[in-house]
């Protein structure tokens, strides 16, 4: 079965440092990578996604990822962090014949100080 | 605007009775889910629907009941039998011809019920 795994559950930085969130997906076939976020009280939002080409991948409000399939991982990072950027973060996965199931992992807290 | 519409926002339900989450769509996706949020657990899923009147249970289905009369609905029943209802559910849709997710899935805003 699919697994999504994330290793922090909760990050505490500092405006202006570096992020990198972990994300280990469990499937062996063709997989689509999803990063998502939560904000406070909102709703979930896309902010990148994996299909196939290029493994490093560029969302939205200067976050990327990059698919490494030899490690099954699929981290999230952002060069300088900001305040608003405190919100919980979910990679999930949807494997190519699982009837379109998206696997969450078990989410990352991200709490930036200002 | 297209969307998915969860309501209501906040349910409280009484230990012992049976209450149904509504979500509607009118994205015309065939394929509908109902998730489960919990501090800590991230989405976990319920049931899904890739067609009308068909569905199949996800990772978490006790006490759960679903249907799938029309496309653009797909209501969840939250049944006395669910030990621990108290959580905060989602519901999203995406195109069947597009399992691999090359257009994303929509999010509902959610529902969070509370047994009081």
């Amino acid at each position: 079965a699919q697994s999504v795994s994330q290793h922090n559950h909760h990050v505490i930085l500092s405006e202006a440092a570096s992020l990198e969130l972990g994300c280990n997906y469990s499937y062996g076939g063709t997989v689509n990578l999803f990063w998502y976020v939560q904000y406070p009280g909102q709703h979930l939002q896309l902010l990148l996604k994996y299909f196939s080409g290029d493994p490093l991948v560029k969302g939205i409000k200067g976050f990327e990822a990059e698919f490494i399939k030899s490690k099954f991982s699929f981290n999230l990072r952002k060069p300088s962090v900001q305040w608003s950027d405190t919100a919980e973060y979910f990679c999930a996965v949807a494997g190519g014949n699982q009837g379109g199931k998206l696997i969450f992992g078990q989410g990352t807290e991200l709490s930036v100080k200002p | 605007d297209g969307g998915i519409t969860q309501s209501p926002k906040y349910l409280f339900r009484k230990e012992g009775q049976n209450v149904t989450l509504s979500c509607e769509q009118n994205l015309n996706h065939d394929a509908m889910y109902w998730y489960r949020q919990d501090p800590g657990q991230g989405l976990r899923l319920i049931y899904y629907s890739q067609i009308v009147n068909d569905f199949q249970k996800g990772d978490i289905a006790e006490g759960y009941s679903v249907s799938r009369e029309k496309k653009e609905s797909f209501p969840l029943t939250v049944t006395s039998a669910q030990k621990n209802p108290t959580a905060f559910y989602l519901c999203a849709s995406t195109n069947r011809g597009d399992f691999r997710g090359n257009y994303g899935y929509t999010f509902g805003s959610g529902t969070r019920l509370t047994v009081v």
